[in-house]
């Protein structure tokens, strides 16, 4: 079955405390991101990938990092997790994309809620 | 940073009325992208349209890319209980990395 996961679904953790977030998918794509959501604020970018060893930053990549070693895998680490980094991660994935845009379509992953207390 | 402005940010109705839902920028898009989010789950990719005056129907959904490329709406006929949900348009910029979601519309659809 084509899909992205993530783990963990759940984390709750403490200020400080360095943690991943990882993401896999099994649809060759080329491009992955993740993402973050907030109540009233909609899916805001934090990094993206356009291909292995291929990484920039989203609108708010501010105390996130993320690395592309292998194409299916874009793991999110938080280096020194704050309160306001509590939120609801995504993971997606698509095609590198196509003519006239088509092949955009992103795949996204369940969600991992993280709080930081 | 491109902004998508979605409207009406609720919406909430009974079964079998009729609703619309906006999504407008200032800036020209190459494509734009509706998706739907459940509870607990992520978005589902609903529709892609490419060309300025695209009509794209999906069942009860009818979705439409403005002239100028800049604005989208989403029509929904006789709705259901289930398609209550958050619906969500993105957008990406020209080099297709960098991409911008709506704030999106949460939908209650009423038996």
């Amino acid at each position: 079955e084509a899909q992205v996961t993530q783990n963990p679904r759940y984390l709750i953790t403490v200020t400080g405390k360095k943690l991943t977030v990882t993401c896999s998918q099994n649809m060759n794509h080329e491009y992955m991101s993740w993402y973050r959501q907030d109540p009233g604020l909609g899916l805001r970018q934090i990094y993206y990938s356009m291909n292995v060893e291929v990484t920039d930053k989203g609108d708010v990549p501010e105390g996130y990092k993320v690395s592309r070693k292998e194409k299916r895998n874009f793991p999110l680490i938080l280096e020194s997790p704050s309160p306001n980094q509590t939120s609801l991660y995504f993971c997606a994935s698509r095609l590198r994309g196509g003519q006239g845009g088509v092949g955009y379509e992103q795949y996204f992953g369940p969600g991992t809620r993280l709080t930081v207390t | 940073t491109q902004l998508l402005e979605q409207s009406p940010q609720f919406l909430s109705i009974q079964e079998g009325e009729n609703l619309t839902v906006y999504c407008n920028s200032s800036s020209v898009f190459s494509s734009l992208q509706w998706y739907r989010q459940e509870p607990g789950e992520g978005p589902v990719l609903l529709v892609t349209v490419v060309t300025g005056g695209e009509v794209k129907k999906l069942k009860r959904l009818t979705f439409q890319f403005g002239d100028a490329r800049k604005d989208s709406s989403l029509h929904i006929t006789a709705a259901q209980p289930g398609d209550t949900g958050l619906y969500l348009c993105a957008a990406f910029n020209t080099n297709a990395g960098k991409s911008t979601f709506g704030d999106g519309t949460t939908l209650t659809v009423k038996p």
